[in-house]
């Protein structure tokens, strides 16, 4: 059965950094690309960031081009998005889901809650 | 980017009554790479539709996707209480992926 599991979220002051983890079982990690999309309190859904299967193409939404960076370590099943110079409107669940087909996301994880606050 | 407006806000209907969702794109979705989501509260989002009008896996049939260019609609043809929840557009294009506002659908 497919899985993603998330976690690292927590409180951080603004200027802060902050690493997210998405641990993925059930599937063949290595040839599926993965995204970050994340939803601020009472919102709705925002696409973060895409890497590619093999990690050389990145893609990134304008709000968090320059301060986050996707990466993945296909040894430990692992998709991670590094969070520097986080602001309060950075505040959300973050969620890893799959990407399926080149173009849709097929399953979700539940989220990791990140508070950015001082 | 493309920006994708949905519409109405708020649908609230009884059960057994049809429920259209719109979707409009600013610019066309190429490819028609457009899904639909369904995400109730507490939960994750939920895939509905890809390709504009394919089911996704263990999606009943009484949601139908369709559209091309920059108009998509979402109908659920016969509402049942579980229905409840919000609806999101999305689409792929250009690098990047985008979601409308959401549709709150209730049922009465």
């Amino acid at each position: 059965q497919v899985h993603l599991v998330e976690s690292g979220g927590g409180v951080v002051q603004p200027g802060g950094s902050l690493r997210l983890s998405c641990a993925a079982s059930g599937f063949t990690f290595n040839s599926v690309g993965m995204h970050w999309v994340r939803q601020a309190p009472g919102k709705g859904l925002e696409w973060v960031t895409f890497i590619r299967f093999d990690g050389t193409t990145k893609y990134y939404a304008d709000s968090v081009k320059g301060r986050f960076t996707i990466s993945r370590d296909d040894s430990k099943n692992t998709v991670y998005l590094q969070m520097n110079s986080l602001r309060t409107e950075d505040t959300a669940v973050y969620y890893c889901a799959k990407n399926w087909l080149g173009y849709y996301m097929d399953v979700w994880g539940k989220g990791t809650t990140v508070t950015v606050s001082s | 980017d493309i920006v994708l407006t949905q519409s109405p806000g708020t649908l609230s209907l009884s059960p057994g009554e049809r429920a259209t969702l719109s979707c409009r794109a600013s610019q066309s979705v190429t490819n028609n790479y457009f899904a639909w989501f369904q995400q109730k509260p507490g939960q994750t989002p939920r895939l509905l539709i890809y390709a504009a009008s394919s089911r996704a896996t263990g999606i009943p049939d009484r949601f139908s996707g369709s559209g091309s260019g920059t108009d998509f609609s979402l109908t659920i043809s016969r509402l049942e209480p579980e229905d409840s929840a919000m609806y999101y557009c999305q689409q792929q294009g250009n690098s990047q992926w985008t979601f409308g506002q959401g549709t709150k659908v209730e049922i009465k």
